[in-house]
């Protein structure tokens, strides 16, 4: 199975700082790449579907890059409530795993 | 509102069975893929299996095959997530989740439940 990696586990930013969260797959996936926020506490929500498009109602401060095994989310200003864990997924075949997240705090 | 419910807090002890629930409203349940992600306490996501309602036709992580089955009843719009055997392993929150296009297997989740806690222990 491919494996989806996220490196760091965690990072610490201010608020208006640039944040930029890669991923990575062990093979290539194209664009079948999915971003994920989850606050605390709460449910995931969906961010970016195929690597780089805006799911409705997404705030574009978010932004997403990247084809084949290398990708990225983008927060281009850090808002207070951007404070959460941030997840991967690919979906180009099944399972359709998750990376292991990372987690954003405010400096 | 397009919406999953999913059914409340769960205590079990090792050995039991259980079955949670997710139903959906506010759409045409049939036309969209279901799934089941667990969440074990502190860590992060993990992709059980999905499940197309129309004919339910199941595709399950080779980690989660063989131990917990997904099924549906489309007729009360409903998506099922059981255990024959808890494990206390099996502590976690389980979401279930809709993907966000109609037909499409291969695909984001955009509609997500509230989670349903299991706690196993003895």
């Amino acid at each position: 199975d491919i494996q989806m990696t996220q490196s760091p586990s965690s990072l610490s930013a201010s608020v208006g700082d640039r944040v930029t969260i890669p991923c990575q797959a062990s093979q290539d996936i194209g664009s079948y790449l999915n971003w994920y926020q989850q606050r605390p506490g709460k449910a995931p929500h969906l961010l970016i579907y195929e690597a780089s498009k805006l799911e409705t109602g997404v705030p574009s401060r978010f932004s997403g890059s990247g084809f084949g095994t290398d990708f990225t989310l983008t927060i281009s200003s850090l808002q207070p409530e951007d404070i959460a864990t941030y997840f991967c997924q690919k979906y180009d075949n099944f399972p359709q795993t998750f990376g292991g997240g990372t987690k954003v705090e405010i400096k | 509102e397009v919406q999953l419910v999913q059914s409340g807090v769960e205590v079990k002890k090792p050995g039991e069975s259980l079955k949670i629930s997710c139903r959906g409203s506010g759409y045409n349940f049939s036309d969209y893929w279901i799934g089941w992600v667990r969440q074990m306490p502190g860590k992060g996501l993990e992709w059980m299996g999905i499940i197309d309602p129309t004919d339910s036709d199941t595709r399950y992580s080779p980690s989660f095959q063989g131990h917990v089955t997904i099924s549906v009843d489309r007729f009360i719009n409903t998506a099922y997530l059981q255990w024959s055997t808890l494990k206390a392993s099996d502590t976690a929150t389980y979401y279930c989740a809709r993907h966000r296009t109609r037909k499409w297997n291969y695909d984001a989740f955009s509609i997500w439940g509230q989670g349903t806690v299991v706690t196993v222990s003895s």
